[in-house]
């Protein structure tokens, strides 16, 4: 399938590694944060949501980590899979009701 | 439960020709986005609707962009003329009201522009 971009950052890993994605973000009042996964040809799909309240949040296999003193979002996916293989991105929430999004990450699982 | 409906899915255009992107977001959502996604980049807001009104387009090129909601349901994108640097994927976004995080994306329009 056609590529959602060809320069991302890579982070390449092993099938059941766990991988961690880190985002820097730039608005110190962005009060929620956001993961997305894109596949090639596909829409960004919603992982996990954080606010600004809290630090630490877990979901199936995923956990954001958020540190507000160096504006940095993480995602830890733990036993990483083929079909984690994607382009992940981190929306933050600039209090205008809508998404900015970071550049991407692109995770490769090798088998 | 649908997700949100776009077409068409890929689109090739000359420059300076117009083009129109349909939008059919998830049923009962107020709220509808419509971002450019760039080769290698992240998605970029254009336009946000809270039902048929505009909250925000400061990031839409209204020179050439236009978009609507009329009836607050489907919404469409137009780019008239389109030029070589708006080649792009055009992603619809839907949320149930207009707390960010709750966004949910369609598929996208593949623009070309030659």
């Amino acid at each position: 399938g056609e590529s959602v971009g060809l320069h991302l950052p890579t982070l390449s890993v092993q099938e059941g590694d766990n991988s961690i994605i880190n985002c820097a973000y730039s608005n110190s009042a962005s009060d929620y944060f956001i993961w997305y996964k894109q596949e090639s040809g596909k829409g960004p799909q919603f992982i996990i949501d954080i606010r600004s309240n809290m630090d630490k949040r877990q979901g199936q296999r995923v956990t954001v980590l958020l540190n507000k003193t160096v504006k940095h979002l993480s995602l830890q996916i733990a036993a990483t899979q083929p079909g984690d293989s994607a382009v992940y991105f981190c929306a933050e929430d600039t209090g205008r009701r809508a998404l900015t999004f970071g550049s991407g990450t692109r995770l490769q699982v090798q088998p | 439960e649908a997700g949100v409906a776009q077409s068409p899915r890929y689109k090739i255009i000359e420059k300076r020709q117009s083009v129109a992107f349909w939008c059919n977001p998830i049923s009962g959502h107020a709220t509808l986005y419509w971002y450019q996604q760039i080769l290698g980049q992240g998605p970029k807001l254009l336009i946000q609707f809270q039902n048929n009104g505009v909250v925000d387009d400061s990031q839409l090129p209204k020179d050439r962009f236009s978009a609507e909601r009329l009836k607050g349901v489907d919404s469409t994108l137009k780019i008239q003329p389109a030029k070589l640097e708006d080649s792009a994927v055009y992603l619809c976004a839907s949320s149930l009201d207009q707390v960010a995080g709750t966004q949910y994306f369609g598929p996208g329009t593949r623009l070309l522009v030659l």
